[in-house]
This record gives C-alpha cells, sequence and structure tokens, in this order.
C-alpha cells in the first residue's frame, strides 16, 4: 500500500462548481497532515493543515479522519485559479507526498 | 517576506559529472531538506539536516549524494556522478522547528544528458 494515495484526477469542473479530493496514508503514527498546492513546474505551497477537528478557509474546508487514515479537501464555488495540482501530505519528520490530483477550473 | 533561494534555476550536465545544487534556508531556521520530483512524478524526500548532520535520508540517497552547510548560510546538494535517472526538480526547504510549516525554494531543474 502506497504511503499517501489520492484519486488520480485530473478533474475538469466549471466556474462556481464545489470539487472534493479525497486521500488515504498508511502509518497511522502520522503526525500532521497537510493540503499543499503545486502550480505547473513551481514548489508546492501550503493550502492549509488538516485538524481532527476539521478546520475551514474560507472557500476549502479540510477533514481528517484518523480512525480510517483518510483526509479530505473541498473546495467550494471554485475559481480559474483554483487550477493547480493538489498534494496530500502527511507528517513524521519529513513530509510524505501524495501523487497529487490535478484540478482544471473551466469558464 | 523572508524565503528560500535556490541557484541556479536550471542546471545541464553530462552523464558521470558532478553538480552542486546550492540552497539559502530562511535565516533563523534550523531545519533543512530536499526533496526531489521527476517530471509527471511524486515529490519525493532525499534528506533532513540539523545541527550540521544529517538527521534521516531515504533511500534515493545513496553515495553518490551528500549534503553540506559550508558556512552559516548555505546549505548544498552534491551528486559525484549524475545519471540519467537523476533528472528532475531538486527542492529546498527548511523549517524553524520540526512542528512548523516547511518553506520551500522555487526549486532546480537539473537536465542529465
Amino acid at each position: 500500500r502506497k504511503e499517501v494515495e489520492q484519486d488520480p484526477g485530473p478533474f475538469n469542473v466549471p466556474e462556481g462548481a464545489t470539487v472534493a479530493f479525497n486521500c488515504t496514508y498508511s502509518n497511522s503514527a502520522s503526525q500532521s497532515f497537510f493540503w499543499y498546492r503545486q502550480d505547473c513546474r513551481k514548489e508546492p505551497k501550503l493550502l492549509m493543515s488538516v485538524y481532527s477537528s476539521g478546520n475551514e478557509d474560507g472557500r476549502f474546508t479540510a477533514q481528517l479522519n484518523r480512525a480510517s487514515q483518510y483526509i479530505s479537501l473541498l473546495i467550494r464555488d471554485s475559481k480559474l485559479s483554483d487550477s493547480a495540482t493538489y498534494l496530500c501530505v502527511v507528517r513524521g519528520g519529513k513530509l510524505i507526498f501524495g501523487q497529487g490530483t490535478e484540478l482544471s477550473v473551466k469558464p | 517576506e523572508p524565503e528560500v533561494t535556490q541557484t541556479p534555476s536550471h542546471q545541464v550536465t553530462q552523464m558521470g559529472q558532478e553538480v552542486i545544487l546550492r540552497c539559502v534556508p530562511i535565516s533563523n531556521h534550523l531545519y533543512f531538506y530536499w526533496y526531489r520530483q521527476i517530471l509527471g512524478q511524486k515529490v519525493e524526500f532525499l534528506v533532513s539536516f540539523y545541527n550540521n548532520e544529517i538527521s534521516e535520508k531515504s533511500e534515493i540517497f545513496d553515495d553518490q549524494f551528500s549534503v553540506e552547510r559550508p558556512d552559516g548560510s548555505n546549505f548544498t546538494l552534491k551528486i559525484r556522478s549524475t545519471k540519467l535517472e537523476d533528472s528532475a526538480m531538486y527542492f529546498c526547504a527548511s523549517i524553524l522547528d520540526r512542528d512548523n510549516e516547511q518553506f520551500f525554494g522555487p526549486g532546480t531543474r537539473l537536465t542529465v544528458l
């Protein structure tokens, strides 16, 4: 089983759509969880941390279920500028990245 | 806003040559990392460095790789004899302490011919 596994994508959605990304991780001892965003050939940038209680930042909502080792990201009212690859990341010291899910938001 | 910088942005080299990739982490950060991303693949951890020594390394980080913090500001990754499969984006990251956000540099694209 892969350490961090994401929906393969790509997701092609119209502007204004709601889109959900799913991720599972294999190491139950993992300490911290994140969603990063990566634009083409650029460095990963932190989008948000993910907490067990769930957390929201504007149009973005992240959820963590430690029992099922599952992480999600919901983007509401998607914008053209949300087009990117979304990376599920788990930390136990070093960062362990999923392979990413590409999102393309169309007008 | 402080940022991690990397040089060069693109390095082209011949197979078997040595390359040194350079990073300047954020000045008060204590932990330093190298990651790589082969085109179309996921970001992979290579090595972490703290208190002037390697704290963890992956299977990828074999004897051909080494890291150094030669002075108070630079953090370098050396590949002794490059292979075609070393072609990738190499990202440096730094962090103030282990529980904080890792800040990534813009990356060096290494092309081995």
